[in-house]
């Protein structure tokens, strides 16, 4: 079955601290992978995709194909960073999205 | 330009009545897609649309709902005799084409809540 997991509700840190936010996902294919953020009284919008290998606003995501990963990294936190984040898998050659429940992000000063 | 667009923001009605959701996609977008989020949980597909066709319906979670788009543009999804687990965050998408090279634009959202 297709799955993707995000197996933190909520992660808090310091704002100049590294941040990871986890994703695992469960695909028989090759997926395509994203990260979607929603900030606060904003609509849900796209942060980076994997087909796009870009680095947006500071964070990057690795694809793991080993450990079925795509955790999304930002080294170096800020407090606009505060948001909801959502991962999601794309089927290659269907176009139904995947979604996990979400991570909260709460960047501390 | 406008983005996506949905009407109402909000919606509060009794169990057994029938309600109509709608979509306004981003002008020229081909493909147009409805999730659900239920509270605390993640967004859950129910449907795609590449123009006016919806080549997969199977994520519609019953046959009381359904979803149709008319000229390529406005979508309405209509859940009919709501019951109380239909109460979620109906989110609309939509996107220049459908795959994923091409980046789903979402609406606002509609709240539904079912008493």
């Amino acid at each position: 079955a297709q799955r993707v997991t995000q197996p933190e509700k909520l992660l808090s840190v310091f704002k100049g601290a590294p941040v990871e936010l986890k994703c695992n996902y469960s695909y028989s294919g090759s997926p395509e992978l994203f990260w979607y953020v929603q900030y606060s009284r904003q609509r849900l919008q796209l942060l980076l995709r994997h087909i796009s290998r870009e680095s947006i606003k500071g964070f990057t995501a690795d694809l793991n194909k080993g450990e079925t990963s795509f955790h999304l990294k930002k080294p170096f936190a800020q407090e606009e960073d505060s948001a909801m984040y959502y991962c999601a898998l794309e089927n290659t050659g269907g176009f139904k999205t995947i979604f996990g429940a979400g991570t909260r992000l709460f960047v501390k000063a | 330009g406008a983005g996506v667009s949905q009407s109402p923001s909000n919606k509060v009605t009794e169990k057994g009545k029938d309600v109509e959701l709608r979509c306004d996609p981003i002008s020229g977008h081909t493909a147009l897609y409805w999730y659900r989020q239920r509270l605390g949980q993640g967004l859950e597909f129910l449907i795609y649309f590449q123009g006016n066709s919806a080549p997969d319906k199977s994520g519609l979670p019953s046959d009381r709902f359904s979803a149709e788009r008319t000229g390529e543009s406005v979508s309405t999804l209509t859940i009919q005799r709501t019951q109380q687990e239909d109460s979620a965050v109906y989110l609309c998408a939509s996107s220049f084409s459908p795959g994923a090279t091409s980046e789903q634009f979402f609406g606002p959202g509609t709240r539904l809540t079912v008493l």
